[in-house]
């Protein structure tokens, strides 16, 4: 597609309730990232992927997130068991890969907005 | 200490002054630096990028990086009342495609 689009745009669910965030990059980008943002917060990495792979999950809070990629396309992100303090903005972007030494610019969708309950 | 530090402010400089945003990074062996901004209740977009020491220009912007120092700032001249937004500092892990963000520096451009 034209841009990185991510669906829900915006999501309220209640304590306890399992959701799933999805981010469709751009067309023949290999790399996808996940980042949350809360309230007046910077970015806070979540996990990337190069093609349908994870090489770094490092920044998943705990094992209630999880995430993948099929077809080196479309990305899922899924929270089990919310809680309240998984309210937050979860950005997703995606970037062309230029080699490891070299540039790579990321470009955002416009988030997915969690509200817990 | 964070892997990335921004000062969070609010900066606020008068409209046409320069407005000076800063960053530093602990990673030594960073590659790429990027300053992207967000304006509110958006999503961030990129500014420009960075991989060599000294400054790169591009209209009223201008990154300098110093990996001696392991400092990066962001230069915006003419500062416009559009300028107004929280901008942040990204930093490419060694080795990676990991990139990791900064809080952000609020900047308010008063008219």
């Amino acid at each position: 597609g034209a841009g990185v689009s991510q669906s829900p745009s915006n999501k309220v669910t209640e304590k306890g309730k399992d959701v799933e965030l999805r981010c469709d990059p751009i067309s023949g980008h290999t790399a996808l990232y996940w980042y949350r943002q809360s309230l007046g917060q910077g970015l806070e990495f979540l996990i990337y992927f190069q093609g349908n792979s994870a090489p770094d999950k490092s920044g998943l809070p705990s094992d209630r997130f999880s995430a993948e990629r099929t077809g080196g396309s479309v990305s899922t992100l899924t929270i089990q068991r919310t809680q309240q303090e998984d309210s937050a903005v979860y950005l997703c972007a995606s970037s062309l890969l230029a080699g490891v030494s070299g540039a790579n610019v990321l470009t955002f969708g416009a988030g997915s907005r969690l509200t817990v309950l | 200490q964070k892997e990335v530090e921004q000062n969070s402010g609010p900066l606020s400089v008068p409209e046409g002054a320069i407005a000076s945003l800063n960053c530093t990074y602990s990673d030594r062996g960073s590659q790429s630096f990027f300053w992207y901004r967000q304006y509110s209740g958006k999503s961030p977009e990129l500014i420009m990028f960075i991989y060599s020491n000294g400054d790169k220009e591009d209209g009223r912007f201008t990154a300098q990086l110093n990996k001696a120092s392991q400092y990066v700032s962001l230069l915006i001249r003419d500062s416009q009342p559009s300028d107004s937004a929280t901008y942040l500092c990204a930093v490419q892990r060694t080795g990676t495609y990991k990139y990791i963000f900064g809080t952000g520096t609020r900047l308010k451009v008063l008219a």
